[in-house]
């Protein structure tokens, strides 16, 4: 079954206003959590890394006032998408590293389902 | 600077073997691996390669790594419908562990 589970797996908003996505790591604890966003018919951009604890790592070019990141446990990271637009419609993706091998023993990165956005 | 490329499409017939291409820049990459992502839905970790291996085998799936040319390749054997889906490659830079840079992904179509 899914180790990783996104909710919502589908939102649409109107523009405007402000989305949150959850990230849980079901049967494992993650420090470290990641945020990925896919575009249409291309490859997936890593937004941010979100730690637990402590303030998300945001990659170049990604606005940290527009998707504020929370990872206040170890089971638990958010992303919300603040202020949405028409432009902020994507696939979003997070996933965790299980780095006590809890659920195996590669450290494996496991991915959620997705959450796609769609803002009106 | 970081990049993966892959080739976008790829269409076999059912039965025959795909190989789905990857090159990459970062020479000091310590893990390359293979994702699946099947229509609106994430992703699945098929395999992965260490940087110190030239090759991986694991079931239908043949991983081939190229250090010098930084080139990795994916074999499919006996490809199926199943396997029609997009295939990502990707990279860990050895500078950050927890990083995974991916490429564009491959789409694969299996025609019966």
């Amino acid at each position: 079954g899914a180790v990783v589970s996104q909710h919502p797996s589908r939102v649409i908003c109107k523009s405007g206003t402000s989305v949150k996505i959850e990230c849980r790591s079901l049967d494992f604890q993650a420090t470290t959590m990641f945020w990925y966003r896919q575009f249409p018919k291309k490859s997936l951009m890593l937004m941010a890394t979100s730690n637990e604890g402590s303030k998300a790592t945001y990659e170049q070019g990604v606005e940290k006032d527009k998707f504020l990141i929370n990872h206040a446990s170890l089971t638990l990271s958010t992303l919300t998408v603040t202020s949405a637009h028409p432009e902020d419609s994507s696939f979003y993706i997070c996933s965790a590293r299980d780095i006590r091998g809890t659920r195996s023993n590669t450290g494996e990165l496991f991915f959620g389902e997705g959450s796609r956005l769609t803002v009106l | 600077g970081e990049d993966v490329e892959q080739s976008l499409f790829l269409s076999v017939r059912e039965g025959d073997s795909s190989v789905i291409n990857c090159t990459y820049t970062d020479s000091s990459s310590t893990y390359l691996y293979w994702y699946k992502q099947e229509p609106g839905a994430g992703l699945q970790l098929l395999t992965y390669i260490f940087s110190n291996m030239d090759m991986k085998q694991d079931q239908r799936l043949t991983v081939l790594l190229n250090k010098k040319d930084k080139h990795l390749s994916l074999r499919i054997a006996d490809t199926q419908t199943g396997d029609s889906a997009i295939y990502f490659c990707a990279e860990t830079p050895m500078d950050s562990s927890y990083k995974l840079i991916f490429g564009s992904g491959t789409r694969l179509l299996v025609r019966p």
